[in-house]
């Protein structure tokens, strides 16, 4: 069974820091592997999304690099802002055929405070 | 853009109440799912819908059940509430394909919070 760990749980940094999340899967068997962010009491937005065929993904400040053979990615956010405050989350969807492969197995995410 | 709205933000029920969660999504997505979301378990997947009619079992189906009779529409059935059943409720939808293309991002809605005294 999948399972998708992120560390830290927690992390706080100064604003204006760059600064790296991490997310570790244990099976290496993925089609895809999204990055999602989530307000508090709100729903998840997708940031980006990196097919197991690509090694990484940019949008804007946030960069997304897989390697599906170690089984990580990691999600670095540069020059951070307190705006970035959120918990990210990590998921992974796995690649068998079948109505099942369209789960995501989700980490726990790691809650993130930016201090101005 | 694509949007998932959700029938409630906030809810309160009794226990044994039959409670009905709505989802819609405008954006002719495949795929829906219903999520709970508690501290220190992360989100489960209670059940997903790859088609209309069609549902498939998550990790956590029991005292759930599901219905997609349309497809912007899925809706989470609470048989009768129990207390731990208490919780974050979030609705997704992916899937949609154009031309040979797909994109299966998912998108929330902005979540249920379902309190059952």
């Amino acid at each position: 069974k999948q399972e998708v760990t992120q560390i830290p749980a927690a992390l706080s940094v100064p604003e204006g820091e760059n600064l790296v999340l991490n997310c570790s899967f244990t099976d290496s068997a993925i089609y895809n592997l999204q990055w999602f962010r989530q307000d508090p009491g709100k729903g998840l937005t997708s940031l980006l999304l990196i097919q197991s065929s690509q090694r990484e993904q940019t949008s804007g400040r946030l960069n997304a690099s897989l390697d599906k053979s170690s089984g990580r990615s990691t999600l670095y956010i540069a020059a951070s802002q307190p705006g970035d405050s959120a918990t990210y989350l990590c998921a992974v969807r796995r690649l068998d055929s079948g109505a099942g492969s369209y789960q995501l197995t989700f980490g726990k995410g790691t809650k993130l405070s930016v201090i101005p | 853009d694509v949007k998932v709205t959700q029938s409630s933000r906030y809810l309160v029920k009794r226990t044994g109440e039959k409670v009905f969660l709505e989802c819609v999504q405008d954006m002719d997505h495949e795929n829906m799912f219903w999520y709970r979301q508690d501290p220190g378990l992360g989100l489960r997947l209670i059940y997903f819908s790859y088609d209309v009619k069609m549902k498939e079992k998550g990790d956590i189906p029991e005292g759930y059940s599901v219905s997609r009779e349309k497809k912007e529409r899925f809706s989470l059935i609470l048989e009768s509430a129990s207390t731990n059943q208490t919780s974050m409720y979030l609705c997704a939808s992916s899937l949609i394909r154009v031309r040979d293309r797909i994109t299966d991002t998912q998108y929330f809605g902005p979540g249920t919070r379902l309190t059952v005294l």
